[in-house]
């Protein structure tokens, strides 16, 4: 089974400004796939970012970073030069590589909030 | 790119009704899922399915039932309405040919069961 927990239920941040969103997950699985998705206010699920278990590298998207720390089974979001825009909710998300099920366990989501 | 379209985007039902979630891709997509988005919450997987004709059970399946009888359509079905049925519900799907393929979603049906 797969878990994910996201403790910051509200974030705020002002604008132009860096922050973290965090993430961190359990699984039994050897190999696996971590994403984060946006949700604003009207309700769609954007993607965002992707890293891969065994990606040597922190993936990077724009101003969309993954602070991913295997050891500590960590996946934080990091948003540089924060945008009105961006605020939204945002969820955590995992799936297992080596099986037929390919489906999302989802965090319970971060809101963020973006000051002007 | 229409990508994911689900249909109704609203609806209210009252107990013991009956509908049907429609979804449909263009993506070519292997596989679906349906979702279920419950106030403040993440979401939660209902069924999926990796092929036409090949579905399975999720996270909360009571309740529901689905059908892929073509790649492009995924339909959820309820059939006797509950108030706990009440959620935003999300189809998605993606290309399972490569291991980072995000999910794409569509937009979301509001289903209030009244």
């Amino acid at each position: 089974a797969q878990k994910i927990t996201q403790t910051q239920p509200g974030m705020f941040v002002q604008e132009k400004e860096a922050v973290t969103l965090d993430c961190t997950y359990d699984t039994s699985d050897p190999s696996y796939g971590l994403f984060w998705y946006k949700q604003p206010s009207s309700g769609e699920m954007i993607f965002l970012i992707y890293q891969g278990s065994y990606d040597q590298q922190n993936a990077t998207e724009g101003r969309y970073s993954l602070n991913f720390q295997k050891a500590r089974k960590s996946a934080n979001l990091v948003i540089s030069a924060s945008q009105l825009g961006d605020s939204a909710m945002y969820f955590c998300a995992m799936r297992p590589m080596d099986t037929g099920r390919r489906a999302l366990t989802f965090g319970s989501g971060t809101r963020l909030q973006v000051q002007p | 790119n229409a990508g994911v379209t689900q249909t109704p985007k609203f609806r209210i039902l009252k107990i013991g009704q009956s509908m049907t979630l429609q979804c449909t891709q263009d993506m070519n997509h292997n596989y679906m899922y349906w979702y279920r988005q419950d106030p403040g919450m993440g979401l939660k997987l209902i069924y999926y399915s990796v092929g036409a004709g090949i579905t399975d059970k999720g996270e909360v399946p009571n309740g529901y039932n689905v059908s892929r009888s073509t790649t492009e359509d995924f339909p959820l079905r309820l059939e006797l309405a509950a108030p706990s049925q009440t959620s935003v519900y999300f189809c998605a799907s993606s290309y399972e040919g490569s291991s980072n393929q995000p999910q794409h979603f569509g937009d979301g049906t509001r289903l209030s069961i009244l």
